[in-house]
C-alpha cells in the first residue's frame, strides 16, 4: 500500500515562509508522479494551487510555489499571509488512473 | 466557466445503496477524465474512483472496488458513483472533480460535494 506523507501542522509568522512537503514512505517523490498541492478552508471545496511539480494554477498567487526538495515535493509559501491559514494536500498520480492523497498539513499563521 | 454539482447524498443504513451525480458545464465533457473524491468528518482528501472520457477506463481505490461503480452519461454531461453495501467509514463528503490528463495529471476543478451518511 502506498502511503504518502505530509506534516500533520505547521505554524508561520505573517510575512514569514514555509515549506510544506510531500513524501513517500517507502521511496522517493519524482517529477514523474505528476505532484500537486490543493488548498482547502473549513467546509470549502479544495481549491487547485500547483500542479505539474511546480505550475501556478490560474490565478493562484506568486507568494506559493512549487518545487521538488530532496526526495520529497514542496509547497512553499513566501510571505505567509492571514488567509493562508487553510488545510494543504499533495496528491501522487501512481499511473494506471490511481492517485494517493497525503494526509494534508493544517497551516497556522499566527 | 467550468462547474460541477454533485447531489444525491443523504443518510442510507449500513448495508445499503445510494447513486450519486454530478452535473458538469462549462467543457466539453467526453474529452475529460473524472473522478470522485471523498472526506470523512475531521479527515483528509481520499481518492476513490475515476473514469476516463469516453468510459472505457474505470479505476477503484482498494477500498471501494467491488462495491461501488463509477459511470458516465456523455449525452447529459452527467457523471455518476454507484454506491452498494455502504459501510459506517464511507460517510463522506464526495466531490466530483475534473482531470486533466496528459502530459501532466491533476484534478483542475472540483464541485462543491455532497454528503453521505451511513448510519443505523
Amino acid at each position: 500500500q502506498t502511503v504518502v506523507t505530509q506534516e500533520p501542522s505547521f505554524s508561520v509568522s505573517p510575512g514569514g515562509t514555509v515549506t510544506l512537503t510531500c513524501g513517500l514512505r517507502s521511496g522517493s517523490v519524482s517529477t514523474s508522479y505528476f505532484p500537486s498541492w490543493y488548498q482547502q478552508t473549513p467546509g470549502q471545496a479544495p481549491r487547485t494551487l500547483i500542479y505539474n511539480t511546480d505550475t501556478r494554477s490560474s490565478g493562484v498567487p506568486d507568494r506559493f510555489s512549487g518545487s521538488i526538495l530532496g526526495n520529497k515535493a514542496a509547497l512553499t509559501i513566501t510571505g505567509a499571509q492571514a488567509d493562508d491559514e487553510s488545510h494543504y494536500y499533495c496528491v501522487l498520480y501512481m499511473g494506471a488512473g490511481i492517485w494517493v492523497f497525503g494526509g494534508g498539513t493544517k497551516l497556522t499563521v499566527l | 466557466e467550468v462547474q460541477l454539482l454533485e447531489s444525491g447524498g443523504g443518510l442510507v443504513q449500513p448495508g445499503g445503496s445510494l447513486r450519486l451525480s454530478c452535473a458538469a458545464s462549462g467543457f466539453t465533457f467526453s474529452t475529460y477524465a473524472l473522478s470522485w473524491v471523498r472526506q470523512a468528518p475531521g479527515k483528509g482528501l481520499d481518492w476513490v474512483s475515476t473514469i476516463s472520457g469516453a468510459g472505457s477506463g474505470t479505476y477503484y481505490a482498494d477500498s471501494v472496488r467491488g462495491r461501488f461503480t463509477i459511470s458516465r452519461d456523455n449525452s447529459k454531461n452527467t457523471l455518476y458513483l454507484q454506491m452498494n453495501s455502504l459501510r459506517v467509514e464511507d460517510t463522506a463528503v464526495y466531490y466530483c472533480a475534473k482531470d486533466y490528463w496528459g502530459p501532466y495529471w491533476y484534478f483542475d476543478f472540483w464541485g462543491r460535494g455532497t454528503l453521505v451518511t451511513v448510519s443505523s
